[in-house]
């Protein structure tokens, strides 16, 4: 295992619900992303915090809100989704925020919006 | 902005043969080039990486080239093995904005 949890691994949602994904690293790291995987594109950044600051915000629509209690603890909160939304979210942490960091992914959360 | 494409998006070899994968990069900047493994129900995990100071860089059967003028970088599998089946992504750092642009992925599949 990565030392980088995620829960839940699989999540189906109306466009109306409200729900959260949440993320856990146990390696001691400063910086954690989200990522978008969708199929046949490239893994799209979300997020970044690092020290608990939100230091990267890709452009991402507000219907997904992050929050970042702590250095270990990473949510996606999730509202009013659109079925295109329906993709791997990935979870992943580095020692640091910068572009030459090893970065440790979690098992993704596998998301369905109907 | 950065870009990283990547090629094939899928590749079939022969258990024992070799299996080359292709990317290239747009920031001539970029200075750090990782590889991810992702197998089947995993997130991505690193298996090799490489700066821009070095040509090349071995790992038992797994080595990468750069080619910092021409901004190529490859990966290379040699002996290859049915473990080795996966999807693997290069990335490479975008270091005006301090992250790391992912190609699209290569899909290999290794037949018995």
């Amino acid at each position: 295992e990565t030392g980088v949890t995620q829960t839940p691994r699989h999540l189906v949602m109306g466009m109306t619900n409200k729900k959260s994904l949440k993320c856990e690293q146990h390696l001691g790291h400063n910086a954690m992303y989200w990522y978008k995987q969708s199929a046949k594109k490239p893994l799209e950044l979300m997020f970044v915090y690092n020290f608990k600051e939100q230091t990267e915000n890709n452009s991402v629509p507000s219907r997904f809100s992050p929050e970042c209690p702590n250095s270990s603890h990473l949510f996606l909160h999730l509202h009013t989704l659109q079925p295109e939304d329906s993709a791997l979210y990935l979870c992943a942490s580095s020692q640091g925020a910068g572009d030459s960091y090893e970065q440790y992914f979690g098992p993704g959360t596998r998301l369905t919006v109907t | 902005g950065e870009n990283v494409e990547q090629h094939p998006s899928t590749l079939s070899v022969q258990e024992g043969d070799s299996a080359v994968i292709k990317c290239t990069y747009s920031d001539s900047a970029s200075n750090y080039f990782p590889w991810y493994k992702q197998e089947l129900g995993k997130g991505p995990q690193l298996i090799i990486d490489i700066r821009s100071n070095v040509g090349e860089k071995k790992d038992q059967r797994i080595a990468v080239t750069l080619n910092k003028t021409a901004k190529h970088f490859s990966l290379h599998i040699t002996e290859t093995q049915p473990e080795d089946s996966a999807v693997y992504f290069c990335a490479a750092d975008y270091s005006s904005a301090s992250k790391i642009i992912f190609g699209s992925g290569t899909r290999l599949s290794i037949r018995p």
